[in-house]
């Protein structure tokens, strides 16, 4: 069964580098041949896509964070991460890991993981 | 602004039947099958109701249908009951190869 859990620091201050990490269990990174993204949702507001990266280490990322945002994988850990620099109040959500149950498609995610607050404040 | 649009709120009685439109382009919507639509109770995390149009994963209760007509999608939630009452989102992959949410759906059992 697969699982997602992401992890990170709760409070960012602003202008810094929010970075999160998803743990992966019950599948592998490196051989899956899954497109694994991260969504949020900024409170009371609704769910924006941020971008995914494919097991060979392909990205995709939306056009309003591309310049800032950076998505990677650590297969060692099966882990995949997140970077967003140069962060504002408008950063502040829920930030969710997730992966389509498709193989090779880069599509809405059927896997979600329980999503962690982060917080942009001084 | 969100790319896909949905109604912001939709309200029903206990067994009535309510459906939720999500109008994209033929760039999104109307151009994949890769159309999803999900549940979300607050605090909690999106849950998946229904994946490429009309599939329905299973646990999903057979009251969820989905289905497609050119640039839009529909879920239906047939019977309305109590634990229904949530935010709903529809989401599809782009031609941009990006992954597209509409702005959610509110639904209220009266």
């Amino acid at each position: 069964q697969l699982q997602l859990q992401e992890s990170g620091p709760g409070l960012v201050k602003p202008s810094e580098t929010l970075s999160l990490t998803c743990t992966v269990s019950g599948d592998s990174l490196f051989r899956s041949g899954y497109y694994w993204g991260w969504i949020r949702q900024p409170p009371g507001q609704g769910l924006e896509w941020i971008g995914s990266i494919y097991s060979s280490g392909s990205t995709y990322y939306t056009p309003s964070l591309k310049s800032r945002l950076t998505i990677s994988l650590d297969t060692s850990k099966n882990q995949f991460s997140l970077k967003l620099n140069s962060v504002t109040a408008a950063d502040t959500a829920v930030y969710y890991c997730a992966r389509p149950s498709i193989p090779m498609a880069l599509g809405p995610p059927d896997f979600w993981g329980q999503g962690t607050l982060v917080t942009v404040s001084s | 602004q969100s790319a896909l649009t949905q109604p912001a709120s939709v309200s029903g009685s206990p067994g009535q039947s309510i459906t939720i439109s999500c109008t994209g382009t033929s760039g999104d919507v109307g151009g994949y099958n890769y159309v999803s639509w999900y549940q979300q109770h607050p605090g909690k995390a999106p849950r998946l109701m229904i994946s490429e149009v009309r599939n329905r994963p299973s646990g999903v209760s057979h009251r969820f249908s989905g289905s497609k007509s050119g640039n839009t999608a529909s879920l239906t939630i047939s019977g309305l009951q109590a634990e229904d009452e949530a935010e709903y989102y529809c989401s599809s992959y782009t031609s941009g190869s990006t992954v597209a949410f509409g702005g959610g759906t509110k639904v209220t059992v009266l």
